[in-house]
C-alpha cells in the first residue's frame, strides 16, 4: 500500500533560519504530492502541490519539488518566521483514484523562537 | 463564506451515547471525506463518498456511519460511542477523487467520558 514518512519533531529552530522538512513516499501508482499546514487548533490548510516529476510547488516561501528517482518531497523555506510555527503533513494521493483519501505522514511539528 | 463547515466544533459526551457530526460543502465538490486525527496528530482516511459510492476504510468499525442527504452534505454517525473514539474529526472535500487536493472542514474534537 501507499505510504508517506517525513521526519517526527518537533523540529525547532530560530527566526530566519533555514527550514528543510524530509518526506518521502512509496506508492503503487503515480502520485500527486501535497504538503499541508495546521496552525494550532485550526484544520488542515493546502500549503502547496506537485503533480508529476519535477514539478516544484511553492507558496508563502515555502518549496516543494518533486523528485520520482528518490521518491522525495522535501519542503524548504530560506527564512522562517515565528508564524510558521505549526505542524505539517506531507500527503499523497494515487493515479489509481482518489477514493482512498489522502495518506498522510505522521505530521512535523515545528517550533520557530524569536 | 466558510468552504467546508462542520458542526459542532467541541463534544463532550458519555461512553455508550450515540452522536452525529455535521459537514457541508459549498464548493460543488463531487467527494467528500472523513478523517480521523488521534492524539499524535496521526490521520487517517475513515471513509469516502463519491456520486453515491461510499468506500470505506477497513480498520473503522461499523458503530461509524457516514449519511450523505445530497452532494453538498457527508454526516458522520458514531454508535455505542467508546473512550477510544476521542479525537479530532474531520471533513473535507475534493472536486473529484482524481489527484485533485481536499479542502478540509475545521475539525471537530470528541471527547467520550
Amino acid at each position: 500500500g501507499d505510504s508517506v514518512t517525513q521526519m517526527e519533531g518537533p523540529v525547532t529552530l530560530s527566526e530566519e533560519a533555514f527550514l528543510t522538512i524530509n518526506c518521502t513516499y512509496t506508492a503503487t501508482g503515480y502520485p500527486s504530492l501535497f504538503w499541508y499546514v495546521q496552525y494550532p487548533g485550526e484544520g488542515l490548510q493546502l500549503l502547496l502541490k506537485a503533480t508529476k516529476a519535477d514539478d516544484k510547488g511553492s507558496n508563502k516561501g515555502f518549496e516543494a519539488t518533486y523528485r520520482k528517482e528518490t521518491t522525495s518531497f522535501h519542503l524548504e523555506k530560506g527564512s522562517v518566521q515565528v508564524s510558521d510555527s505549526a505542524v505539517y503533513f506531507c500527503a499523497l494521493i494515487d493515479s489509481g483514484g482518489g477514493a482512498d483519501g489522502l495518506t498522510f505522514g505522521k505530521g512535523t511539528h515545528l517550533i520557530i523562537q524569536p | 463564506d466558510t468552504a467546508v463547515s462542520q458542526t459542532p466544533k467541541y463534544l463532550v459526551t458519555q461512553m455508550g451515547n450515540d452522536k452525529s457530526i455535521k459537514c457541508e460543502q459549498n464548493l460543488g465538490h463531487d467527494t467528500m471525506y472523513w478523517y480521523k486525527q488521534d492524539s499524535k496528530k496521526f490521520l487517517k482516511i475513515m471513509f469516502s463518498y463519491n456520486n453515491k459510492e461510499l468506500i470505506i476504510n477497513e480498520t473503522v468499525p461499523n458503530r461509524f456511519s457516514p449519511k450523505s442527504p445530497d452532494k453538498a452534505h457527508l454526516n458522520l454517525h458514531i454508535n455505542s460511542l467508546e473512550l477510544g473514539d476521542s479525537a479530532v474529526y474531520f471533513c473535507a472535500s475534493s472536486q473529484d477523487s482524481e489527484n485533485t487536493e481536499a479542502f478540509f472542514g475545521q475539525g471537530t474534537r470528541l471527547t467520550v467520558v
